[in-house]
């Protein structure tokens, strides 16, 4: 069973449009860490946060914001005011307790932010 | 700081001919090191992982392999490509231990004609 879901394949917004990423995670684990990353065009994964499964509260990281629910184990991230810089790739993905060695990344979501 | 490298940044290779492609880390001791492929318009696929020198975790069987000969160096090789192994190759590193987050390299694209 697949434990990091992004059902969004692709997104196509045109710029200053709000988006938001949906990403949903299945663990059995009590501990656990959620990740973003970006990758752009030019492949490089950037990392962009890192949630543990204790810490609920809401992040905001400039036009960046990220909603962690684990009563619905869901951590999307929402882009503000896109920009075509936002263009990229995003990943989701999901580090457990009893596997601490190994992140379990989504499929990707592809944004297209349109000028 | 710490940085990844990887080389070389891309690569075309004949079917059947031999691959050796580098991650070093700089600025780290006894790091956790990850190769990764992602096929074109694909998500990531984890190949190998080490916790250690000489330590290799291979999670999918396949015609490929992993070392780590020094600490901070870890070589993913084939001794024949196939068609299938074209894609693009992520190197990642943790710190180990609980700090879980990886940090990729710029990758290798390779082209198995």
């Amino acid at each position: 069973a697949q434990k990091v879901t992004q059902a969004q394949t692709e997104i196509s917004v045109v710029e200053k449009e709000d988006v938001t990423l949906d990403c949903v995670y299945e663990t059995r684990d009590t501990t656990y860490y959620l990740f973003w990353y970006k990758q752009p065009p030019s492949g490089e994964l950037v990392f962009l946060i890192r949630r543990n499964s204790f810490d609920e509260q809401n992040e905001i990281s400039g036009r960046y914001s990220w909603n962690f629910q684990k009563s619905t184990s869901s951590f999307n991230f929402t882009i503000t005011a896109s920009q075509v810089v936002d263009s990229a790739v995003y990943f989701c993905a999901l580090s457990e307790e009893t596997s601490y060695d190994k992140v379990i990344f989504g499929p990707g979501t592809s944004l297209s932010v349109i000028p | 700081s710490q940085t990844i490298h990887q080389w070389p940044a891309t690569l075309v290779q004949p079917v059947g001919s031999p691959l050796s492609l580098e991650c070093t880390v700089e600025g780290t001791s006894n790091p956790n090191l990850y190769w990764y492929r992602q096929a074109a318009g694909r998500g990531l696929q984890l190949l190998f992982y080490s916790v250690g020198i000489g330590q290799i975790s291979s999670e999918v069987p396949q015609n490929l392999s992993a070392s780590r000969p020094q600490d901070r160096q870890f070589i993913l090789s084939s001794k024949k490509l196939l068609l299938s192994d074209s894609g693009f190759y992520l190197c990642a590193w943790t710190r180990g231990g609980d700090e879980e987050t990886q940090y990729f390299g710029p990758g290798t694209r390779l082209l198995v004609l």
